[in-house]
Parts: structure tokens; C-alpha cells; sequence
């Protein structure tokens, strides 16, 4: 069964510093993946999804890729900011089943 | 504005009630899902749908029950025989089979009293 890790569970920065979040599968028969954003209490925001016939994906300071030999993502902030605070999630869909398996997400916060 | 609206926000249920949590999209996509947020872990799939009248178990069916009679609208019932809902419940859609990109609605935060 697909497993997801997302190290580190927590990331405190101060702002102006680019940092990269890291996602893994046990399964690397990934078929696409999808990073999102979420704030306490609200519902999931996709950010990036990286599609099967794609190495990455990037909009304004975020790139996400995916390295499908490992099983493993990861999402590069440029320039974070205090609103960037949040917890950031992976999601993947492997080559076998129908839906996404999640990470359980690393709780970033960006000091000012 | 399209998008996927969930009600309501907070939901108390007493022990031994059902209750239906409400899900409704107007992105015009086919497939839509239940899951399922406890802190510190990820989202658990609770029950998926790709097309009107059909819907499949996800990892953790037992207790809860779906219909999807139209393609805007999946609910999601929690039945008494769930023996800990108290949890966050998130529905997304996705256009198509299910093999693009997934949104979310807002969540229902449901608590057992």
C-alpha cells in the first residue's frame, strides 16, 4: 500500500529565506502529484500539480518537481513571506489505483 | 463563481444520531470525494464517485454512507455505527475520470458531544 512522508513535519524560517519541503512515496510507480496549501481551519488549495508526462511545475515563487525513479517531490519557495504560513501538503496517484494518497503535510511558519 | 461549498461549517451530533453533511460543486466535474482529517495525519479517503448513480469505498467506509443522485451534489451521511467521527471532513472534485488536478470545498468540522 502507497505510503507518503513529508519531512520535516515543522519548518520555522525567517522571512526572505527559500526553503524546500520534501515529500516521499514507498511506491515510486508515481503517475502524477499534486503539492497543496492549507490554513487552519479551511479547506485544501491546490498550488501545483505535476502531471504524468512532467518532471515540474512552477507558478511565481513556487516549483514543485517530481523525480518518479526515487518516489520523491519537492517544493521550492523563493522569497517567503509571512503569508506564506501554512501547512503544505503532497498528494500523489500512483500507476495503480484511482486516487490520491497524502502526505501528512509540514507546518511551516514565516517569521517577519 | 465556481466552486465547491460544504455545509454547514461546524456540525455537533449526540451519540447515536446520523447526520449529513452536505457537499455541492458547480465546477461541472464528474468525480467527487469524502475525506477524512485527523490532526497530525494525512487525509484518509472515505468514499469516491465518478458518475451519477455510482459510487466506490475508499480506506475507511465503514460508518458513513453516500448517494450521488446528481452530478453537483455528493453527501455524505455519518452514521451511529461510526465509533469516532469526531474529525474535519473535507470534499473535493475533479474534472473527468478523476486523473487531474483535485479541489477542495471549505470542510465541516463535525464534533460528538
Amino acid at each position: 500500500k502507497q505510503e507518503v512522508t513529508q519531512i520535516p513535519a515543522a519548518l520555522s524560517v525567517p522571512e526572505g529565506e527559500n526553503l524546500v519541503l520534501n515529500c516521499s512515496f514507498t511506491d515510486s510507480a508515481i503517475y502524477n502529484l499534486q503539492w497543496f496549501r492549507q490554513d487552519p481551519g479551511k479547506g485544501l488549495t491546490s498550488l501545483l500539480l505535476i502531471q504524468s508526462s512532467q518532471r515540474e511545475q512552477t507558478s511565481g515563487r513556487l516549483n514543485a518537481s517530481l523525480d518518479k525513479s526515487s518516489g520523491r517531490s519537492t517544493l521550492y519557495i523563493a522569497a517567503s513571506q509571512p503569508g506564506d504560513s501554512a501547512t503544505y501538503l503532497c498528494a500523489g496517484r500512483d500507476n495503480y489505483g484511482q486516487n490520491f494518497v497524502f502526505g501528512p503535510g509540514t507546518r511551516l511558519s514565516v517569521l517577519p | 463563481d465556481g466552486g465547491i461549498t460544504q455545509s454547514p461549517k461546524y456540525l455537533f451530533r449526540k451519540e447515536g444520531q446520523n447526520v449529513t453533511l452536505s457537499c455541492e460543486q458547480n465546477l461541472n466535474h464528474d468525480a467527487m470525494y469524502w475525506y477524512r482529517q485527523d490532526p497530525g495525519q494525512g487525509l484518509r479517503l472515505i468514499y469516491y464517485s465518478q458518475i451519477v448513480n455510482d459510487f466506490q469505498k475508499g480506506d475507511i467506509a465503514e460508518g458513513y454512507s453516500v448517494s450521488r443522485e446528481k452530478k453537483e451534489s455528493f453527501p455524505l451521511t455519518v452514521t451511529s455505527a461510526q465509533k469516532n467521527p469526531t474529525a474535519f471532513y473535507l470534499c473535493a472534485s475533479t474534472y473527468g475520470t478523476g486523473l487531474g488536478e483535485q479541489f477542495f470545498g471549505p470542510g465541516t468540522r463535525l464534533t460528538v458531544l
